[in-house]
């Protein structure tokens, strides 16, 4: 089946840090990959997304590359700020699903 | 243009009672689902649907659980009777269609606890 592995956190870090959230995922068939972000009391947001292999992902300064030969969809950033705090899941849409599959979620605090 | 709504935000009841969530998805979108998110875990999808059938209801515990899209607009979902493992979050998200390029919007939830 389909599944997705996020690193665990929760993730703290000072201001204008460089930011890694690791994600590998299992699928069958050739899945699209998002990641979406959760601020506090509000519903999950779309972040980025990749269709396809070696397909980069990017905004608000973050960054995602699918690479189908790790089955990864590491989230970076070079600088974070403090409005960066929330929780993010990495996700997958694989073959002819039409459900997501999720990740458990990686905290991130982002202190001044 | 307005998003997901979900209401109440929060629900405490006692376990063997009942309770309810509604949803009311953007305008136009044909898609809606619920999701069950536990504490510490991601979310999981309890039940599908495209206007007013059900394309996936293959998680969703049909024995307390119940939803239901009439007219094809809110939904409904139910528990009944609740237990303590059915304490989570409840995300409703919508899309304008199943087709894999539309971005599912998610609504704030409801946090039900179950005591």
């Amino acid at each position: 089946g389909n599944s997705v592995t996020q690193m665990e956190g929760p993730v703290t870090l000072s201001e204008e840090a460089f930011l890694t959230i690791n994600c590998t995922y299992t699928a069958t068939g050739y899945p699209s990959l998002f990641w979406y972000v959760q601020y506090p009391g509000e519903g999950l947001q779309l972040l980025l997304k990749a269709t396809k292999a070696d397909d980069k992902g990017s905004n608000k300064g973050f960054e995602a590359t699918y690479r189908k030969e790790t089955t990864s969809f590491h989230l970076e950033k070079g600088s974070v700020q403090v409005s960066d705090s929330a929780v993010y899941f990495c996700a997958l849409k694989a073959g002819s699903a039409r459900q997501l599959t999720f990740g458990s979620g990686t905290q991130l605090t982002v202190l001044p | 243009e307005a998003g997901v709504a979900q209401s109440p935000r929060y629900k405490i009841i006692e376990k063997r009672q009942s309770v309810a969530f509604w949803c009311n998805p953007i305008s136009g979108h044909a898609t809606l689902y619920w999701y069950q998110q536990i504490l510490g875990q991601g979310p999981k999808l309890l039940i599908q649907f495209q206007n007013n059938g059900v394309v996936d209801d293959s998680q969703l515990p049909k024995d307390r659980f119940s939803a239901e899209r009439l007219k094809g607009v809110d939904s409904t979902l139910k528990i009944q009777p609740a237990k303590l493992e059915d304490s989570a979050v409840y995300l409703c998200a919508s899309s304008l269609d199943t087709i894999a390029g539309y971005e599912q919007y998610f609504g704030p939830g409801t946090r039900l606890t179950v005591t």
